[in-house]
């Protein structure tokens, strides 16, 4: 059965910092992957995706992943993050049939 | 640009009533999707819809129904709400398609005294 893991439930970074969000997934095929951010009281926002070509993705707000298939991981990485990225961070693999799973989220808190 | 509508972003009710969310999407997409959004334990599907009149059921579909007659409207039915069902219910929606990425609304905080 699909299933994501986001092994950290709370992560805080000093505002500068680089940041690594981690995620597993657990899927049989080639996945789709994405990455949401959900600010408080809000939807999830896209952050990036990943189908096929280059592991390395990039997305909006400075924000990158890469897919590594031997590891099962779609880690999401951010060089300098800024006190606006506290959120909360959602890894979703998508099957072949549209459906999506989510992970139970990373929040993040950023030190001024 | 994109938009998904949910009709309430709170409402309050009493156990034993019966609970309307509402759901409405301009993209033309043909997948919408509610999901159940709890602490600790991320966004988990309800149901979804790929067409008119369609509907499966997700992972945790007991004590919820859902209605889809029109094309952009998705509307989840809590026929007799409980407590247990207190939580932030979020509607997506996605074209058919393998690579298409969920839109979502900006939620429904669902409380049930």
């Amino acid at each position: 059965a699909q299933s994501v893991t986001q092994p950290d439930i709370h992560i805080t970074v000093s505002e500068g910092a680089s940041l690594e969000l981690r995620c597993n997934y657990s899927y049989g095929a080639t996945p789709y992957l994405f990455w949401y951010v959900q600010s408080p009281g809000q939807g999830l926002q896209l952050l990036l995706k990943y189908f096929s070509g280059d592991t390395l993705v990039q997305g909006i707000k400075g924000f990158e992943a890469e897919f590594k298939r031997s590891q099962s991981s779609f880690n999401l990485r951010k060089p300098s993050v800024h006190w606006s990225d506290a959120a909360e961070y959602f890894c979703a693999v998508g099957d072949n049939f549209n459906k999506f799973y989510f992970g139970s989220g990373t929040k993040l808190n950023v030190k001024p | 640009d994109v938009k998904v509508t949910q009709s309430s972003r709170y409402l309050v009710k009493r156990t034993g009533e019966k609970v309307f969310l509402e759901c409405v999407q301009d993209m033309d997409h043909e997948n919408m999707f509610w999901y159940r959004q709890d602490p600790g334990l991320g966004l988990r599907l309800i149901y979804f819809s790929y067409d008119v009149k369609m509907k499966e059921k997700g992972d945790i579909p007991e004590g919820y129904s859902v209605s889809r007659e029109k094309k952009e409207r998705f509307s989840l039915i809590l026929e007799s709400a409980s407590t247990n069902q207190t939580s932030m219910y979020l509607c997506a929606s996605s074209m058919t398609s393998a690579t298409g990425e969920l839109f979502f609304g900006e939620g429904s905080r669902l409380t049930v005294l």
